[in-house]
């Protein structure tokens, strides 16, 4: 049962470009879709996160949309780098219960990106 | 400041053999998780503890075990190992929103 779909599952873009990978879910008591980073060999990394009270967060050439009512969100890639090559995955956290902060997070299937130089 | 530290980094197991993950932090964070991640799949959620002394059950539990017993340790056990849990290993922490993730163990199964 995957609760958050991911696609594409790979993404070529060109230097300069702009790079887009799209996520959807279904259980609205989700609360919290961040988009984590991770280069080969390595873990994960936070990128960039957005709650479902705004529509778009943007971080330098990194911008997430979250459409709340088409239960979608997406994470766009200005000016797309060389360095950008990465794997990327989106996810989204049960919201918190019994007055603690701790939620799980449900991940995407990844999008592996590659810019050409 | 290592943040979250993993061991080992590969590990190459006969299938029936048992082996221990080791996973420590150093951020002080009361929530730890490990995970595994396999090609298409994304991760995954196995167990993950909410506090010292406690530990919960994930997404994919099945054939393996965790303790917690110092805050800042988080151990993840196979007690038989099968070549259906050659994956990469990923440990991680948090409090509050944001996880930490170490930077993995590869474990083949043979």
């Amino acid at each position: 049962q995957q609760q958050v779909k991911q696609s594409p599952q790979s993404l070529i873009v060109q230097k300069g470009g702009i790079s887009i990978i799209n996520c959807a879910y279904e259980n609205t008591a989700f609360d919290y879709f961040p988009w984590y980073q991770q280069f080969p060999g390595k873990g994960p990394a936070l990128l960039i996160a957005i709650r479902p009270d705004v529509s778009e967060k943007k971080e330098g050439r990194f911008t997430i949309s979250f459409n709340k009512s088409a239960k979608q969100f997406s994470l766009h890639i200005m000016d797309s780098q060389p360095g950008d090559s990465a794997t990327y995955f989106c996810a989204a956290r049960v919201q918190p219960t019994g007055g603690t902060s701790y939620g799980k997070l449900t991940f995407g299937q990844g999008t592996i990106l590659t810019v050409h130089p | 400041n290592a943040g979250v530290t993993q061991t080992p980094k590969f590990r190459v197991l006969k299938t029936g053999q048992s082996m221990t993950l080791l996973c420590a932090q150093d951020m002080n964070h009361e929530y730890m998780y490990w995970y595994r991640q396999d090609p298409g799949m994304g991760l995954r959620l196995i167990h993950y503890s909410v506090g010292e002394g406690t530990t919960a059950k994930g997404e994919v539990p099945d054939g393996y075990n965790v303790s917690r017993l110092k805050k800042q340790n988080f151990l993840l056990g196979l007690e038989s190992a099968a070549p259906s849990q050659t994956s990469v290993y990923f440990c991680a922490s948090s409090w509050g929103f944001a996880q930490h993730f170490g930077d993995g163990t590869r474990l083949s199964i043979l």
